[in-house]
C-alpha cells in the first residue's frame, strides 16, 4: 500500500491565483480530512469528510474548498491564494482510532 | 473536547527510558488520550491510545492514571530517530474522531 499520497510537495503561487492540492489514500477510509501547520504551531483542521460526497468545515476553512466524489480522492481548493496561507498542508485518513497522515504539501503565497 | 497540558520541551539520553508526561485534567468519561509524533517535517504517526488501562505496544507504554487526569508516554529505550515533537491529545473514539493537535512536547534524544 502506499498510504497517503499528496502532490505536489512544494508550491509557490502569488496572491490571488488558485490551485488543488492532491490527496489519495489507498487503504478504503471512509474518513479524511485535511489540516495545516504553520511554524511552530499544531495542526488545525480545515475540512473533513465521513465519506464520499460528504465534507464539512472544520476549525479554520475560510478560503478553503473540498470535494469527495470517490472514497480515494480528497482535494483541497485554494480559490484566491493570499499571504496567510503560507503553511504546510497534511492530508490524513482514519481507520478506527488511528488517523495517517500524508507527507505534506509546503506552500508559499507571495 | 478537553484540552491537554504539555511541558515545551525534554531531552533524554539514547538509551534511557523518555518519560513524556500530559495532563488533561478536564477529560471526560468518554474520551480517550491518543499520542502522535512528528519527525522534524514529516507528517504526524500514530503511537498509541487508551480509555483508562495502561496500554503496550511495539512503539511506547501508555500510563494513565487511575482520575484520568493525566498520563504518561514511555518509550523504553530511546534512541536518536525518535526526537520528535509528541503530541497528547484528547478525543473521542473512532475514525470520525476529530483530534485537535496542541504544540506539543520536543523530545531531544542525546547521545
Amino acid at each position: 500500500n502506499a498510504g497517503v499520497t499528496q502532490t505536489p510537495k512544494f508550491q509557490v503561487l502569488k496572491t490571488g491565483q488558485s490551485m488543488t492540492l492532491q490527496c489519495a489514500q489507498d487503504m478504503n477510509h471512509e474518513y479524511m480530512s485535511w489540516y495545516r501547520q504553520d511554524p511552530g504551531m499544531g495542526l488545525r483542521l480545515i475540512h473533513y469528510s465521513v465519506g464520499a460526497g460528504i465534507t464539512d468545515q472544520g476549525e479554520v476553512p475560510n478560503g478553503y474548498n473540498v470535494s469527495r466524489s470517490t472514497t480515494e480522492d480528497f482535494p483541497l481548493r485554494l480559490l484566491s491564494a493570499a499571504p496567510s496561507q503560507t503553511s504546510v498542508y497534511f492530508c490524513a485518513s482514519s481507520r478506527a482510532n488511528e488517523q495517517f497522515f500524508g507527507p505534506g504539501t509546503r506552500l508559499t503565497v507571495l | 473536547d478537553a484540552k491537554t497540558t504539555q511541558p515545551p520541551s525534554m531531552d533524554c539520553a539514547e538509551g534511557r527510558a523518555a518519560n513524556l508526561p500530559c495532563n488533561h485534567s478536564t477529560i471526560s468519561g468518554n474520551e480517550y488520550v491518543y499520542w502522535y509524533r512528528q519527525i522534524h517535517s514529516q507528517g504526524p504517526q500514530y503511537i498509541i491510545h487508551g480509555l483508562k488501562n495502561n496500554e503496550t505496544n511495539e512503539m511506547a507504554s501508555l500510563i494513565i492514571t487511575e482520575d484520568r487526569k493525566s498520563s504518561t508516554l514511555i518509550l523504553p529505550h530511546a534512541t536518536l530517530r525518535d526526537t520528535a515533537v509528541y503530541y497528547c491529545i484528547v478525543g473521542r473514539t473512532g475514525a470520525n474522531s476529530k483530534l485537535t493537535f496542541g504544540k506539543g512536547i520536543t523530545l531531544s534524544v542525546r547521545p
